[in-house]
């Protein structure tokens, strides 16, 4: 069976220092995997994802996430986050080979101090 | 507009009561999901269904009941609501070739 570990529930940072949001995962099959991101009152939106090749993967506001199958991680960093990066993180994968069986971490909360 | 959209976005009711939430997706993808979203818990797959007519059970169908009669339609109905329904709730679809999964912006249910 897959799941996956968002290892913390909250993570405070201040404006422009550079952060990092751990997701470990376990799965005895290919998996993909995607970041989403949820703004306070809203639904989730995928921030970046992992299918094949490259394993650094980029958002358009400055995310990154890196897929390590060695260690099963696959952790989103950005160098200096902004007021606006302020929201709920979620990790999650799916099978190559079903739609219907995605896993979400259970969030990272990340709360940016000026 | 293109998307997928839920309604109402909020919802109050009382134990015992039958409500429906609607959910309505404009691409035509084949899989839509229902999950709810609650404090510690992440998120957790209520039912899903893969084509319309299909539906399956997630982590937390108790108490709730679906229907796909059409592709674009996935509403959740909760057939005699109790105080443990009151949380936030999603609708997702997806393409399939990637499984990313489309959001609708949620319906938040209280029940009294």
């Amino acid at each position: 069976a897959q799941s996956v570990t968002q290892l913390d529930s909250q993570v405070p940072v201040f404006e422009e220092a550079p952060v990092e949001l751990r997701c470990n995962y376990s799965s005895s099959v290919s998996v993909y995997l995607f970041w989403y991101v949820q703004y306070p009152n809203q639904g989730l939106q995928l921030l970046l994802k992992y299918l094949s090749g490259s394993t650094l993967v980029e958002s358009i506001n400055g995310f990154e996430a890196e897929f390590n199958k060695s260690q099963t991680s696959f952790h989103l960093r950005k160098p200096s986050v902004h007021i606006s990066d302020t929201a709920e993180y979620f990790c999650a994968v799916t099978l190559y080979s079903s739609a219907s069986k995605i896993i979400f971490g259970s969030g990272t909360r990340l709360s940016i101090r000026p | 507009d293109a998307g997928i959209t839920q309604s109402p976005r909020y919802k109050i009711t009382e134990t015992g009561r039958q409500v429906t939430l609607m959910c309505h997706q404009t691409w035509s993808h084949s899989y839509m999901f229902w999950y709810r979203q609650d404090l510690g818990h992440g998120l957790r797959l209520i039912y899903y269904s893969a084509a319309a007519d299909i539906t399956d059970k997630g982590e937390v169908p108790d108490g709730y009941v679906v229907s796909r009669s059409k592709t674009e339609n996935f509403p959740l109905t909760l057939e005699s609501a109790t105080r443990s329904q009151t949380s936030v709730y999603f609708c997702a679809s997806t393409k399939g070739e990637s499984n990313e999964q489309f959001f609708g912006p949620g319906t938040r249910l209280t029940v009294l």
